[in-house]
């Protein structure tokens, strides 16, 4: 049972338009939510987080949304830019440990110039 | 201190083999972290050390896997008797507990392959 889904295994868009990775999970006892970038060869990096007191978070050209109702969140990249080109990771933790985390599968956006 | 270092970054054996891998984490960070990623699939918890105790294990991690943090620093990850199901990329990602927003900072990943 995949308790975090991203169901969009890819994703295209044109550069200077909005991207918007989401991502769903099904475990109540989740609180803390983090999004990672990852490019090839590399490990994953941190990108934006956002815990379940919050419906936004913001920074930069990147923004989380969080609906607890809907056990949905996602990831807006506005304005996309080629070198966003990556694979995202939606991740999920007990806010007790946030670094024990469950992970989605990976949504790979392909930003064209 | 540049980030989290893995070695070695690829490592081929035969199956019924040892290996072992190391981690170096961010020097001030007292959590580390390792997790496994197949192909196609997100990163999955393995088992992660506070400082130099080993507080959870996942039901993954069979008796032939074993990791250790000796002295609260670098850690290795052991796997006895590999199989081809162990062929996997194993991440090592630390952090620090008292960061209010703890985010983990991964290596770059020891790719595993087992013939």
């Amino acid at each position: 049972d995949q308790q975090v889904k991203q169901n969009s295994p890819s994703l295209s868009v044109q550069e200077g338009r909005i991207s918007i990775l989401n991502c769903d999970y099904t475990n109540s006892m989740f609180d803390y939510f983090l999004w990672y970038k990852k490019y090839p060869a590399e490990g994953p990096t941190f990108l934006i987080s956002i815990s379940s007191i919050k419906d936004k978070n913001e920074d930069g050209r990147f923004t989380v949304f969080l609906n607890k109702s809907a056990k949905h969140l996602s990831l807006h990249i506005v304005p996309s830019q080629p070198g966003d080109s990556a694979v995202y990771f939606c991740a999920a933790s007990p806010y007790t440990n946030a670094g024990k985390s469950t992970f989605g599968d990976g949504t790979t956006l392909t930003v064209k110039p | 201190d540049t980030g989290v270092s893995q070695n070695p970054r690829h490592k081929i054996t035969k199956r019924g083999q040892n290996v072992t891998f190391r981690c170096d984490p961010i020097s001030e960070h007292n959590r580390l972290y390792w997790y496994r990623q197949t192909l196609g699939q997100g990163p999955e918890f393995l088992t992660y050390f506070q400082n130099e105790a080993q507080l959870e294990k996942s039901r993954l991690l069979s008796d032939r896997f074993s990791a250790e943090r000796p002295k609260g620093s670098f850690s290795t990850l052991e796997i006895q008797r590999t199989e081809q199901g162990d062929s996997a990329m194993y991440l090592c990602a630390s952090s620090l507990e008292a960061d209010l927003n703890e985010k983990l900072f991964f290596g770059s990943g020891t790719q595993l392959s087992v013939l």
